[in-house]
């Protein structure tokens, strides 16, 4: 099994909503990462987890919270957005060393109204 | 601080000509070069990378990479594109650790 799945496909939520956005991988990669992509821009990314312990965190605000239930799991937890906050949400896996492809699931795309 | 450029933002091409897309990266001691293709809606999918070795790298969908440590570049070539190739393309860079850094992205356009 060589993919990265992601659940929901499509999220719309109010400002005041909570939500999670929802990675699974089962590569056995021990480095998953949450990016953030608007349109016609690369991706921007947001955390990096590392043997399940957050390695990375790109001054994120505080409104996006990610977790790291398990080796195979990552969730991203969502609380009081902003409208700007849309976006294409893409995780990546990859084994955890540097120089390893990342693989990539095929996102969430979130609306914020 | 480590960068990846991509120096075109937008590349057409009529359909079976050749293609070259350009990027160049920070030098650093170790580098690990990657291209990502990305349709429509979708994720990002692995083209090829360079770890070390021979510079030439050759990937998926018939695309080719060279790696020029003197010039600082990765440029990706394609002899014959297909219409099915149009999509955005994204040079990528990792430096010792986990953070890949990507380039802006160039969008490949291939008309009849």
């Amino acid at each position: 099994d060589t993919e990265v799945t992601q659940t929901p496909k499509h999220l719309v939520m109010g400002m005041t909503n909570k939500k999670s956005l929802k990675c699974e991988q089962h590569m056995g990669h021990r480095a998953m990462y949450w990016y953030k992509q608007k349109a016609k821009k690369p991706p921007e990314l947001m955390f990096v987890y590392s043997y399940e312990k957050l390695s990375i965190n790109e001054s994120v605000p505080s409104r996006f919270s990610p977790e790291c239930p398990n080796s195979s799991l990552l969730n991203l937890h969502l609380h009081a957005l902003q409208p700007e906050d849309s976006a294409l949400y893409l995780c990546a896996s990859s084994q955890a060393l540097a120089g390893n492809e990342q693989f990539f699931g095929p996102g969430t795309r979130l609306t914020v109204l | 601080a480590q960068s990846v450029t991509q120096l075109d933002s937008q590349v057409p091409v009529f359909e079976e000509a050749p293609v070259e897309l350009r990027c160049n990266y920070s030098s650093s001691v170790s580098v690990y070069l990657f291209w990502y293709v990305q349709y429509p809606n979708q994720g990002l999918q692995l083209l090829l990378k360079y770890l070390s070795g021979s510079t030439l790298v050759k990937g998926i969908n018939g695309f080719e990479a060279e790696f020029n440590k003197s010039q600082t570049s990765f440029h990706l070539r394609k002899p014959s594109v297909h219409i099915s190739d149009t999509a955005e393309y994204f040079c990528a860079a990792s430096y010792n650790n986990n953070d890949m850094r990507f380039g802006a992205g160039t969008r490949l356009t291939v008309k009849p």
